[in-house]
């Protein structure tokens, strides 16, 4: 079955500590995201990918960092200049090509909790 | 810039009520529009979703229309059931080189036995 996957579903982090969560899609997909949502907000734009070796900043990337060394893998890291981590975080992928394929398909979502 | 604006929940119905859910947008250029729902501790999965004025999506007994002179985008169902509730977000997309996503706030929907 096709489908992104994000792992561990449950993360804990410690007081200046970094730590990477993992997205992984199968579908082909050449773009790739990273939300952050916080109870009862919409979801936020990390940072995003639409090839490899290529990423931008999206509208909350201070205190996070990606990388894009594989079409099917999007990893996040959270640093510790993150002062605020306690969050849900969703990973997504489309298409991207043109004309372009705007859908974005969701992972399950990694939650992120401070110790 | 661009901006969803969703009506404030949560929202609780008795099964078989009739949903309306509101969703205007604001937008710089000719958006793509989507609903996407949210089950409990899960990721969002694509409801339906309209790419052009008088389009109507439709799945699972939701629908769509994407009205341009308004600037809306209500989803709408005629007969909810318990399994409909859930986080339902509105989001908008718009034909670039990055087509990111803007989303709504996001309407709780409960709906009782």
């Amino acid at each position: 079955d096709g489908g992104i996957t994000q792992s561990p579903k449950y993360l804990f982090r410690k007081e200046g500590q970094n730590v990477t969560l993992s997205c992984e899609q199968n579908l082909n997909h050449d773009a790739m995201y990273w939300y952050r949502q916080d109870p009862g907000q919409g979801l936020r734009l990390i940072y995003y990918s639409q090839i490899v070796n290529d990423f931008q900043k999206g509208d909350i990337a201070e205190g996070y960092s990606v990388s894009r060394e594989k079409k099917e893998s999007f990893p996040l890291t959270v640093t510790s200049a993150q002062k605020n981590p306690t969050a849900f975080y969703l990973c997504a992928s489309s298409m991207g090509q043109a004309p372009y394929q705007e859908t974005q398909y969701f992972g399950p979502g990694t939650r992120l909790l401070v110790l | 810039g661009n901006s969803v604006t969703q009506m404030e929940g949560p929202v609780t119905l008795s099964e078989e009520a009739f949903l309306t859910i509101n969703c205007t947008y604001t937008a710089t250029g000719y958006p793509s529009l989507f609903w996407y729902v949210q089950y409990p501790g899960e990721g969002l999965q694509l409801l339906l979703k309209a790419t052009k004025a008088d389009d109507k999506g439709s799945n699972k007994g939701f629908e769509a229309t994407y009205r341009k002179e308004t600037t809306s985008f209500h989803l709408e169902k005629g007969s909810v059931q318990v399994s409909d509730s859930a986080v339902y977000f509105c989001a908008l997309t718009l034909s670039g080189s990055a087509r990111q996503l803007t989303f709504g706030s996001g309407t709780q929907l409960t709906v009782l036995p």
